[in-house]
Parts: structure tokens; C-alpha cells; sequence
């Protein structure tokens, strides 16, 4: 049992450039969000899924996409990477109903634009 | 919406002894669970506590407690028997019920357990 996975741990980015962070739980967890965690910010909510097909803007989803296509997988695509999208990103899930307050996070992900 | 303030970005403590983190928060909605989250330096996190707003009693996990005062929108934690394994950053959070299981995080408070 894995639990919630991250893909990658740490990754460079130019600005302008584009990539996807990966995110897969094998909980068959119905929520899945995505969060980034700035220095002195605490951690804010970028995008969230209640299930497949379904997702929803958070409080800062500027520069991000997400797209739900499974139940497993929630990527987090930044389309045109830019300085301030330097941050770690984490990503969380858990059940809907009984036990959706306990949240599952993955190791995080550190990016860097330069 | 809802905010959570934590009102002290640092604190130290020496081992064995007592420390409270404070965290205030504020919402109109009336049922709602409350965290408290530490991230060590692997920076994975780390659930320590919660509180589920319509419970008067305050949670409690073997050296963690809380004062949860739900009119005051307080929620403190209590370390007792610091260790040096509690050195942390350490996160309030707030999570409206029912919802869609999404956290508003406080700021975070870094804790230093000295020996």
C-alpha cells in the first residue's frame, strides 16, 4: 500500500517552460487536492477533485491546470512555469463520508523556476 | 471563508518541559474539524491531533493536547514532556464539515526543542 506518490521529488524549470507534477494514491480515495507551501505562507489550496471528471479552484489556481480522468491520479500542470510558482507542492487525499477528514499527504515536490 | 491565524512564528523550549502553540481562526459555519499538523524537516506531514467542533472535550494524544474554545474560535496545543523529536514546523488547520475534506492552514509555527 503506497499511499498518496509524488512524481518528482525535485525539479528545475526555466521560466516559460511547461511540465506536470504527478500525483497517484491506491486508496481509491474519492477527494484529492493539491496544495503549495511558500515560507511564512503556511499551505494554501491550489485545485481539488470530489471524483473523477470532477475538479474545482482553490484559493490561489492561477498558472495551474489539474484534470481528474481517474480516481487513482490527479496531475498538477503548470503550462508556463514562472518564479513565483517556486514552492513545494503537496498533494493530499482521503475518503468522501465517514473518515473524509483525515487526509493522506504525499512526500511533496520541490520546484524551482528560474 | 474561513482564516487561521498563528500568532507566533517561533518558539523554543527545552527538553522535558511544557510549551502551548496558539492558533485562532475565524468562520460562520458551525460544524468543522480542527488540526493540528507538524512537519519536520523531511518534510512529510505529520497529523497530531484533531478536534471535531461539536465535541466540548478536548482532544488528547499521549503528549498533545488541545483547549479547543469553540466561542473564543481558539484552538491551542499543549506539548508536554518536550522531546527532541518535536522539533518542527507546526501547522493549525480548519476543515469545514461536511465538505470536501480541503484545509485552510495557518502560517505555521517552527518549534525548537533544545536540550
Amino acid at each position: 500500500n503506497a499511499g498518496v506518490t509524488q512524481t518528482p521529488k525535485f525539479q528545475v524549470l526555466k521560466t516559460g517552460q511547461s511540465m506536470t507534477l504527478q500525483c497517484a494514491q491506491d486508496m481509491n480515495h474519492e477527494y484529492m487536492s493539491w496544495y503549495r507551501q511558500d515560507p511564512g505562507m503556511g499551505l494554501r489550496l491550489i485545485h481539488y477533485s470530489v471524483g473523477a471528471g470532477i475538479t474545482d479552484q482553490g484559493e490561489v489556481p492561477n498558472g495551474y491546470n489539474v484534470s481528474r480522468s481517474t480516481t487513482e491520479d490527479f496531475p498538477l500542470r503548470l503550462l508556463s512555469a514562472a518564479p513565483s510558482q517556486t514552492s513545494v507542492y503537496f498533494c493530499a487525499s482521503s475518503y468522501s463520508g465517514a473518515g473524509a477528514n483525515v487526509l493522506t499527504f504525499g512526500a511533496g515536490s520541490r520546484l524551482t523556476v528560474l | 471563508a474561513q482564516t487561521v491565524t498563528q500568532s507566533q512564528p517561533e518558539m523554543s523550549v527545552q527538553e522535558a518541559e511544557t510549551v502551548t502553540l496558539s492558533c485562532t481562526y475565524d468562520t460562520s459555519e458551525n460544524n468543522y474539524y480542527l488540526f493540528w499538523y507538524k512537519q519536520p524537516p523531511s518534510r512529510q506531514m505529520i497529523l497530531v491531533i484533531r478536534q471535531e467542533a461539536y465535541k466540548q472535550q478536548n482532544a488528547t494524544e499521549n503528549r498533545f493536547s488541545v483547549n479547543f474554545q469553540k466561542a473564543a474560535k481558539s484552538f491551542s496545543l499543549k506539548i508536554s514532556d518536550s522531546q527532541l523529536g518535536d522539533t518542527a514546523m507546526y501547522f493549525c488547520a480548519f476543515m469545514k464539515n461536511p465538505g470536501y475534506s480541503t484545509l485552510t492552514f495557518g502560517k505555521g509555527t517552527m518549534l525548537l526543542v533544545s536540550p
